[in-house]
């Protein structure tokens, strides 16, 4: 199983909206329905931001959201503040139900 | 409130078998829908999920470190543990433990560990 593809880095301005997308293929994210999205900040754990394409936990603010388009998925950040400057990882399901992968990482810049 | 706690050896000499454990508190290992995992994250690189266990004992593994890994469960002390043989530099990481939600209609990573570096050398 291979890494997800994602951009090595995306940037926007406060108030903004970025697009991070996460490419796979009909093996991994075109096959499932289990894409989720970590944020991770220097020298903490990843936190858990979506999961299942677009659901939201508990306490993840409305401006997160997520989707899926054939072997492609993405996650939108609207209104970026600047606590949203982080490093953001997507998953997914890989080959079978019992493997999963990661994606690279998106280092998140909020100029 | 669920926490996971990682503990083991920093260091570990190449060849040798690295082992690590995590505490689970605020929860039980016996919860049901959930798996329990290790993910791994070499400095400066992305994450690698290692491997998920259930409390019966039943375990997933990353098929790229099957032949080295082996995930352990000990449910009477809320604790779950992995051991990895044959290690080289390449197995320098972070090492993250993570409830892992493997049941039902549902799956993700969370919460996680606050990791521990784990560095091979001699």
């Amino acid at each position: 199983q291979s890494a997800l593809t994602q951009p090595r880095s995306v940037s926007g301005s406060p108030g903004q909206s970025v697009t991070i997308s996460c490419t796979g293929t009909s093996s991994d994210i075109g096959g499932y329905n289990f894409v989720s999205w970590y944020q991770q900040h220097p020298g903490t754990a990843p936190k858990l931001m979506i999961y299942d394409v677009t659901k939201r936990p508990s306490g993840v603010p409305d401006r997160f959201s997520g989707s899926k388009s054939g072997n492609t998925a993405s996650l939108t950040i609207s209104g970026l503040q600047a606590e949203d400057e982080a490093d953001y990882y997507c998953c997914s399901n890989a080959g079978s139900y019992t493997a999963w992968v990661f994606g690279g990482g998106t280092k998140l810049t909020v100029l | 409130q669920l926490q996971l706690q990682e503990s083991g050896p920093g260091l570990v000499k190449p060849s040798e078998t690295l082992s690590l454990t995590c505490t689970v508190s605020g929860d039980s290992v016996t919860s049901a829908t959930f798996y329990w995992g290790w993910i791994r994250q070499p400095p400066g690189e992305g994450l690698e999920w290692i491997g998920s266990i259930y409390y019966s004992g039943n375990t997933y593994y990353n098929p790229s470190l099957k032949s080295r890994v082996t995930i352990s469960v000990d449910t009477s002390k809320d604790q779950f543990s992995l051991k990895m043989t044959s290690v080289t530099a390449a197995d320098t990481a972070v090492y993250y433990c993570a409830r892992h939600r493997l049941g039902g209609s549902s799956r993700w990573f969370g919460p996680w560990g606050q990791g521990t570096l784990v560095t091979v050398s001699s």
